[in-house]
């Protein structure tokens, strides 16, 4: 059973423009939902995290989105650049099950010139 | 921030032999250590939990006598792979966490692993 949800599988942004991706979780039990970035044979990089005291954080052209009622947060990746073309996972977690981390299943982005 | 290393990162043996990865926190002691496989192109798949001085808890489905882990100190855990096949080649990465109660995972660069 996916615990997270995650959406589109790929994506293809022109450069300058926004790339959103969505994710959605069921467990209300789930109070930290960090993104990660990750290039082609490398870790899993942090980007931004949030938890669900707050409806948005913001750094740098990176923005979370999150929305406790609809139980779904989303990042947006302001003026999309190539050198953000890399694989973007959502994740979730909660200090009643040990913070085991339970991933989306990421989203291939590109961006092209 | 938070540097955590992986060696080898890349492991070429033949079938039968066993393999040892070790995954260590540079900047920080990291009283848990996490220990994924990733399929390509497929999203992290967590094998097992491992907090220093006691025993790993792992995922269901995963072999505890096949991936043996240790986490002997606070900044150092290691994954063996023993008797490995071609069907256990993938990228394994470890992650850490800062200490008790936190949340954020900081992640090694992970090891290419191929059974021949």
């Amino acid at each position: 059973q996916q615990q997270v949800k995650q959406s589109p599988q790929s994506l293809i942004v022109q450069k300058g423009g926004i790339s959103i991706i969505n994710c959605a979780y069921e467990n209300t039990a789930f109070d930290y939902f960090p993104w990660y970035q990750q290039f082609p044979g490398k870790g899993p990089a942090l980007l931004i995290a949030i938890r669900p005291d707050v409806s948005e954080k913001k750094e740098g052209r990176f923005t979370i989105s999150f929305n406790k009622s609809a139980k779904q947060f989303s990042l947006h990746i302001m003026d999309s650049q190539p050198g953000d073309s890399a694989t973007y996972f959502c994740a979730a977690s909660s200090r009643n099950t040990g913070n085991q981390f339970y991933f989306g299943t990421g989203t291939s982005l590109t961006v092209i010139p | 921030g938070a540097v955590v290393s992986q060696h080898p990162s890349r492991v070429i043996c033949k079938s039968g032999t066993s393999v040892k990865i070790e995954c260590r926190s540079l900047d920080f002691q990291a009283t848990t250590m996490f220990w994924y496989r990733q399929f390509p192109k497929k999203s992290l798949m967590l094998m097992a939990t491992s907090n220093e001085g006691s025993k790993a808890t792992y995922e269901q489905g995963v072999e505890k006598d096949k991936f043996l882990i240790n986490h002997a100190s606070l900044t150092l855990s290691t994954l063996t792979v023993t008797s490995a096949h071609p069907e256990d080649s993938s990228f394994y990465i470890c992650s850490a966490r800062l200490g008790w109660g936190t949340d954020t995972q900081y992640f090694g660069p992970g090891t290419r692993l191929t059974v021949l």
